[in-house]
């Protein structure tokens, strides 16, 4: 089983800023099989990347993912206040697993 | 438009079992997978297992083998999660997911189901 490792736990930046989130992988992840979601409070996860770097249907272009192997990346390029949530990686390139989550916040 | 609309909040008693439902419109049914997804209070995502509508087969994560069954009706477009012998740490809300393969991401997402399991 792959154990994704999200880093930092929490991350408090203020609008307009640039948000580097990482996700760290116990094993090479096939394939560069690797999303990211975005949570809001009280709201489903929604799909942000798929494949490690490629944007989901009406994700805007501040987001961008990137890496491959075991580490991958999750930017924001400028904080919008609608941006500030959890954002989790997942693996799917086997059973599907998730990382613990990173949580970005207004600082 | 894809939607994957859930059944309503269950309140349990410990050993009693939950079904859940989730009913998909706007594609046709039996061409992705449904993947169940699970998020204790203040936690994190655990994936639970999945269900290919075509032909019914279903992959479960072994925290759960024997514990949930999923099933689907194609007349109704509807897949279904169940969970036997509840106990107060299955308290979540359970998601449903649609993906394309079996090892794919997931998108969209039901609204989600709490279920609490409470004496």
């Amino acid at each position: 089983e792959i154990v994704l490792t999200q880093s930092p736990g929490t991350l408090s930046l203020s609008p307009g800023e640039r948000a580097t989130l990482s996700c760290r992988a116990s094993q090479s992840v096939s394939s560069s099989s690797l999303a990211w979601y975005q949570q809001k409070p009280g709201q489903a996860p929604r799909l942000l990347i798929y494949d490690a770097s490629s944007r989901a249907t009406g994700i805007p272009d501040r987001f961008s993912g990137g890496g491959s192997g075991t580490d991958f990346t999750l930017t924001i390029s400028r904080l919008e206040p609608e941006d500030f949530a959890v954002y989790y990686c997942q693996q799917y390139g086997s059973s599907p697993q998730f990382g613990g989550g990173t949580k970005v916040e207004i600082k | 438009q894809v939607q994957l609309v859930q059944s309503g909040a269950e309140v349990k008693k410990p050993g009693a079992s939950v079904k859940v439902s989730c009913k998909a419109s706007g594609y046709t049914f039996t061409s992705y997978y449904m993947h169940w997804v699970r998020q204790a209070p203040g936690q994190g995502l655990e994936w639970m297992g999945v269900i290919n509508p075509s032909g019914g087969s279903t992959t479960y994560a072994q925290k759960f083998q024997g514990r949930v069954t999923m099933t689907r009706d194609t007349s109704t477009s509807t897949v279904y999660m169940e969970v036997s012998s509840l106990r107060s740490e299955d308290t979540a809300v359970y998601y449903c997911a649609r993906a394309f393969q079996f090892y794919d991401s997931f998108d969209p997402w039901g609204q989600g189901t709490l279920v609490t399991v409470s004496s």
